[in-house]
């Protein structure tokens, strides 16, 4: 098993480009959840999916969005990259709900310039 | 606002030596789970203590958690260069449908 991935591993936008980070799970995890982590400021939850065809708005979800189409995958779009979006994105999943251990993917480094 | 907090934000010592990690929440909460976070690498579940435990074992790994100082510590026993890390408390309030992470406390281990 693979367990999380995330593509691309890197990526420079500059301002107000678009992207979207896909995240792709094999473990038939319910849950999925986009975070993103600055120095000094841990992980942050942006949005979060409870099932196929859910998502709802974590902490700090201005500037993205989100979409479960398939169970498997979790993608995060940005619309119009700002510099304040540079950060290390990394998406998780968890078993029936967020009480369970969440398994991490490796991350994606995004800076925008 | 933060529900976790790590203390120390870091903590620098010899091999073979205990490290003791300490978490502050704020709100009543089910679970508290640890994470590793290797440089450069995603977040890898250590171990998680339920609001009705007090203490838990895993290898090297003893964790404690009193709820009602609404505090958790990690402890690494006999540690190794391969411990150096951040570690993350994570939990989640009573209710909630998501963990909040802590700020981490990086471990360094010398040899």
């Amino acid at each position: 098993n693979a367990g999380v991935t995330q593509t691309p591993k890197f990526r420079v936008l500059k301002t107000g480009q678009s992207m979207t980070l896909l995240c792709a799970q094999d473990m038939n995890h319910e849950y999925m959840y986009w975070y993103r982590q600055d120095p000094g400021m841990g992980l942050r939850l942006i949005h979060y999916s409870v099932g196929e065809g859910t998502t709802a708005k974590g902490e700090v979800p201005d500037g993205y969005n989100v979409s479960r189409l398939k169970k498997q995958n979790f993608l995060l779009g940005l619309e119009s990259a700002a510099p304040s979006q540079t950060s290390v994105y990394f998406c998780a999943s968890s078993y029936l709900q967020q009480n369970y251990e969440q398994y991490f993917g490796p991350g994606t480094r995004l800076t925008v310039t | 606002s933060q529900q976790g907090e790590e203390d120390p934000q870091a903590l620098s010592i010899q091999e073979g030596e205990n490290a003791t990690m300490n978490c502050s929440y704020k709100t009543s909460i089910n679970n508290l789970q640890w994470y590793r976070q290797n440089s450069g690498r995603g977040l890898v579940h250590l171990i998680l203590i339920r609001s009705n435990e007090r203490e838990k074992h895993s290898g090297r790994l003893r964790v404690t958690l009193d709820t009602s100082k609404k505090s958790s510590s990690l402890l690494i026993t006999a540690s190794r260069a391969a411990d150096t890390a951040s570690y993350f408390c994570a939990t989640d309030a009573e209710g909630a449908q998501k963990l909040v992470f802590g700020q981490g406390t990086r471990l360094t281990i010398n040899p």
